[in-house]
């Protein structure tokens, strides 16, 4: 079965910095990878998708990138900011099995202003 | 923007009623999910439907039921609340083009408390 886990559980950094998120996963044969945001007692909010077939998806401050292969992916936060504080959730749906999406357990980040 | 609504924010029932949790999506997709996510667990799936009137168990579906009779419209069940029910549950719609998923959208979830 396949098993998402994201390193760190916890990111605290001053505001400003640029900073990476990790996700990896087991079973490299999936159909695409999200990252979300979820913000304390609310639902997630999808902030990138990566099909299988592509290496980097880009929106504004942030860039995901997908090595399919190694069973990585990352999370890039430019020029962190104090509302980017929440937890980040990266999710792969696999070729097989049931329709749905495998969560990693999050990043919970702290921008410190 | 796709929007994806649940009934509740939040809700109490007590040990033993029967609880319907409700969601609906407005962007006419095929898939739709309901999943309870609890701290140190994640997120797990409950159930999916492909189409109306179809259902899929996921990796807890005991003591949950479903109905899709609309499109739209994706309920959970509770038939008898328990305490270990108590979670937050989120539901999250996507479509299927061809040889992969779009994105998976996701309601602003309901936490239910089971006294």
């Amino acid at each position: 079965k396949q098993e998402v886990t994201q390193i760190p559980a916890a990111l605290s950094v001053p505001e400003g910095e640029n900073l990476v998120l990790n996700c990896s996963f087991t079973d490299s044969a999936i159909y695409n990878l999200q990252w979300f945001r979820q913000d304390p007692g609310k639902g997630l909010t999808s902030l990138l998708l990566i099909q299988s077939s592509q290496r980097e998806q880009t929106s504004g401050r942030l860039n995901a990138s997908l090595d399919k292969s190694s069973g990585r992916s990352t999370l890039y936060i430019a020029a962190s900011q104090p509302g980017d504080s929440a937890t980040y959730l990266c999710a792969v749906v696999g070729v097989t099995g049931a329709n749905n999406l495998f969560f990693g357990t999050g990043t919970r980040l702290t921008v410190i202003p | 923007d796709v929007k994806v609504t649940q009934s509740s924010r939040y809700l109490v029932k007590r040990t033993g009623e029967k609880v319907f949790l409700e969601c609906v999506q407005d962007m006419d997709h095929e898939n739709m999910f309901w999943y309870r996510q609890d701290p140190g667990l994640g997120l797990r799936l409950i159930y999916f439907s492909y189409d109306v009137k179809m259902k899929e168990k996921g990796d807890i579906p005991e003591g949950y039921s479903v109905s899709r009779e609309k499109k739209e419209r994706f309920s959970l069940i509770l038939e008898s609340a328990s305490t270990n029910q108590t979670s937050m549950y989120l539901c999250a719609s996507s479509v299927w083009t061809g040889s992969s998923y779009n994105e998976q959208f996701f309601g602003p979830g309901t936490r239910l408390t089971v006294l």
